[in-house]
């Protein structure tokens, strides 16, 4: 059973970091692409960043390039999504998604990230 | 970027009812377009990829059509467990984006 875990979350301050982690499990992690994809509170889905299985492709979104970084360790199964120069538009539920063929084909249950002093 | 217009935003229905859902791309995405449910305790299930393929074990009532610009999302009887929120999302390019979301409701 495929499963994503996510990890790290919590209330930070603005201009503070933040790393979040997700855990993969159930399938071989180092075959698929990755993505980060978030939810403010009440709002819809937006997607935050790709990583290619090899991490050769890296993608962000306009919102979060400069400041978030997305990476992975294919022997821990194990993404990770960087968060510097914390905003409080930044606040939402941030899932891990597995990059199917051509879709978002399994979701962890997310984790929150609350930027606030 | 590629910007998807979601319509419509609440959508108000009855069991047993057909509905329909639709998705625009500012440009033309040559059908790389999904669709996605996302229940209230926050867990979010694909329906469909690449316009009208259904991903594995979604219920034969979800159909999925579009080309160009213009897609849709058509539920042919509500059931209890379909009242959700549904996004559309294009995969064309990058930065991948979604639509706003559409609520499906009880009426």
């Amino acid at each position: 059973e495929v499963q994503l875990v996510e990890s790290g979350g919590g209330l930070v301050q603005p201009g503070r970091s933040l790393k979040l982690s997700c855990v993969a499990s159930g399938f071989t992690f180092s075959n698929y692409g990755m993505n980060w994809i978030r939810q403010a509170p009440g709002k819809g889905l937006e997607w935050v960043a790709y990583i290619s299985s090899g991490s050769s492709y890296i993608y962000y979104a306009e919102t979060v390039k400069g400041r978030f970084t997305i990476s992975r360790d294919n022997a821990k199964n194990t993404l990770y999504l960087q968060m510097t120069s914390l905003r409080s538009e930044d606040t939402a539920l941030y899932y891990c998604a597995r990059r199917g063929t051509t879709l978002f084909d399994y979701w962890g249950q997310g984790v929150m990230v609350t930027v606030s002093s | 970027d590629i910007q998807m217009t979601q319509s419509p935003s609440s959508l108000p229905a009855s069991l047993g009812e057909r509905v329909t859902i639709s998705c625009r791309a500012s440009q033309g995405i040559s059908n790389n377009l999904n669709w996605y449910q996302q229940k209230p305790d926050g867990t979010i299930k694909p329906l469909i990829y690449y316009t009208s393929n259904l991903q594995s074990g979604v219920p034969s009532r979800f159909s999925g059509s579009g080309s160009g610009t213009d897609y849709s999302l058509t539920i042919s009887s509500l059931e209890p467990e379909d009242f959700a929120m549904y996004y559309c999302q294009q995969d064309a390019s990058f930065p991948l984006t979604f639509g706003s979301g559409t609520k499906l409701e009880i009426k």
